[in-house]
C-alpha cells in the first residue's frame, strides 16, 4: 500500500470549514483514497473515498489533486462533534480482505 | 442488528488469565476483521475472515492469540495467558465483499486491561 503522510494535529473554529491534508505521493493508478475518523472511545467510522474525481457526501468532501499525489478532506461547517482523529488510507478498492493500515492520523480539535 | 456489536465493552484480567472477546458483525457482511489499538496509536490489523475462513492471521502478535468464526457470522478473539502488553482496545469490523470491501463498519471495541 502507498504510504500516507498527515499532520499530527490541527485546530478549527466551530462553524468554519476544516481542511485536512494528506500526502500520498507513491499512490498507484488503481489505489483509492479512503478517509476514516475515530471519535474518542468509539471505533473508527468510514467517511468517504475516491479515486481521482472529487467526491461529496453528507459528511464531507474529498478533493484529490490531478496528479493524485495528495488530497484534502473538507468538513464544510465543523461542529464540536467533529473533534476526532482523522485517518487517510490508500488501498485498492476491490480487494476483499484489505488490511487497512491506519497510521497515526490527524487529531482535529474543533474549538467553540 | 444495525451495527457491529462487541462484548464485553470492558474486561479486566489478571496476568495469566484467558479472555474471550465476542464480535457480532452486520448481517450479511462477508468480511470480518480484528484490530488491536494501543493507547494513543492507530488501530493495528490482527486477522481477517471471509465467511468462516481465516484468510489472514499475519497480524496476530503471538500464538497466545486465536480467532475463530465457525459459522461465518459471530467471531471470537481469544487471548491465552494474558500479559500486561496485551492491554489495548480490540476492535472488530465487518464489510461487504467486492467494491465495498474497504468500507468497514467498526464496533465500539472491547477494552482489555491486564493487571
Amino acid at each position: 500500500d502507498a504510504k500516507t503522510t498527515q499532520p499530527t494535529s490541527m485546530d478549527c473554529a466551530e462553524g468554519r470549514a476544516a481542511n485536512l491534508p494528506c500526502n500520498h505521493s507513491t499512490i498507484s493508478g488503481n489505489e483509492y483514497v479512503y478517509w476514516y475518523r475515530q471519535i474518542h472511545s468509539q471505533g473508527p467510522q468510514y467517511i468517504i473515498h475516491g479515486l481521482k474525481n472529487n467526491e461529496t457526501n453528507e459528511m464531507a468532501s474529498l478533493i484529490i489533486t490531478e496528479d493524485r499525489k495528495s488530497s484534502t478532506l473538507i468538513l464544510p461547517h465543523a461542529t464540536l462533534r467533529d473533534t476526532a482523529v482523522y485517518y487517510c488510507i490508500v488501498r485498492v478498492a476491490e480487494t476483499s480482505g484489505s488490511r487497512l493500515t491506519f497510521g497515526e492520523g490527524t487529531q482535529l480539535t474543533v474549538n467553540p | 442488528g444495525a451495527g457491529v456489536s462487541q462484548s464485553p465493552r470492558y474486561k479486566v484480567a489478571k496476568r495469566g488469565q484467558d479472555v474471550a472477546l465476542r464480535c457480532d458483525p452486520i448481517s450479511g457482511h462477508v468480511s470480518l476483521f480484528w484490530y488491536q489499538q494501543a493507547l494513543g496509536q492507530g488501530p493495528e490489523f490482527l486477522t481477517y475472515f471471509q465467511n468462516e475462513a481465516q484468510l489472514d492471521k499475519s497480524g496476530l502478535p503471538s500464538d497466545r492469540f486465536f480467532a475463530e468464526r465457525p459459522e461465518g457470522s459471530v467471531s471470537t478473539l481469544k487471548i491465552q495467558r494474558t500479559q500486561q502488553e496485551d492491554s489495548a482496545v480490540y476492535l472488530c469490523a465487518s464489510s461487504l465483499a467486492g467494491v465495498g470491501a474497504n468500507v468497514l463498519t467498526f464496533g465500539a471495541g472491547s477494552r482489555l486491561t491486564v493487571l
